[in-house]
């Protein structure tokens, strides 16, 4: 079964980029994960999936200010042109035998 | 447009029963695969259980395997939790989201949630 490991926290100033991380256990490198973004107080919305490849594909209205990409074992998620409303929790996603996984969540802070 | 809205929440106490419904509209509902997911206070997302695009495959958390069960009904556009032996851990908020395919796969879609409250 794999595990994902995200930090438990980043920061960033308004209008520079970030980058999040989420590493997948050893012996699943190769594995494709989805990034969601949980703003405070909603539902998690689907942002993209990523490939060990480094292709992404962006969810429906997901803004181009996301992107994703892949090195190793670590799948990243990058965000440009930080906005205010981009402060919210991301999770990265998983599965393996009819198991989805989760990781702990990245909660990004706006500065 | 694409849209999942859960319902049946509540407070109960522990030991009893409650049943999450999650009503689809915008997509045809029997070519995908559904999940629920869920999240207690303060704690990150855990999912519980997914279920095939046409029923006949179900598989679940470990924590929740023999209490709740999973199905849908294709000619209503909606899928279900039935969850028994309810415990205070099983408090939460519970998400229904789209599997990405048949086979459930990534979640493409949320709910916004229902929320469970398992307390005497």
């Amino acid at each position: 079964q794999p595990v994902l490991t995200q930090s438990s926290s980043a920061s960033a100033s308004l209008g520079s980029s970030v980058k999040l991380t989420c590493t997948l256990s050893s012996g699943h490198s190769s594995y494709i994960i989805a990034w969601h973004q949980q703003q405070p107080g909603k539902a998690p919305r689907y942002l993209m999936k990523v490939e060990s490849s480094g292709t992404y594909n962006r969810g429906s209205g997901v803004p181009d200010r996301f992107s994703g990409s892949s090195s190793g074992a670590d799948r990243y998620l990058t965000i440009s042109n930080l906005q205010s409303e981009d402060e919210a929790d991301y999770y990265c996603e998983t599965w393996d035998s009819n198991t989805q996984v989760f990781g702990g969540g990245t909660k990004l802070t706006v500065l | 447009q694409v849209q999942l809205v859960e319902s049946g929440g509540g407070v109960v106490q522990p030991g009893r029963s409650l049943r999450l419904s999650c009503a689809a509209s915008g997509f045809t509902f029997s070519s995908y695969g559904m999940h629920w997911v869920r999240q207690a206070p303060g704690k990150g997302l855990e999912w519980v259980a997914v279920i095939w695009y046409d029923g006949n495959n179900k598989y679940y958390v470990d924590s929740v395997k023999g209490r709740f069960t999973i199905s849908r009904d294709n000619s209503k556009n909606t899928q279900y939790l039935q969850m028994n032996s309810l415990r205070a851990e099983d408090t939460a908020v519970y998400y229904c989201a789209r599997g990405s395919r048949r086979d459930g796969y990534y979640m493409d879609v949320w709910g916004k949630g229902t929320t469970v409250t398992v307390s005497s």
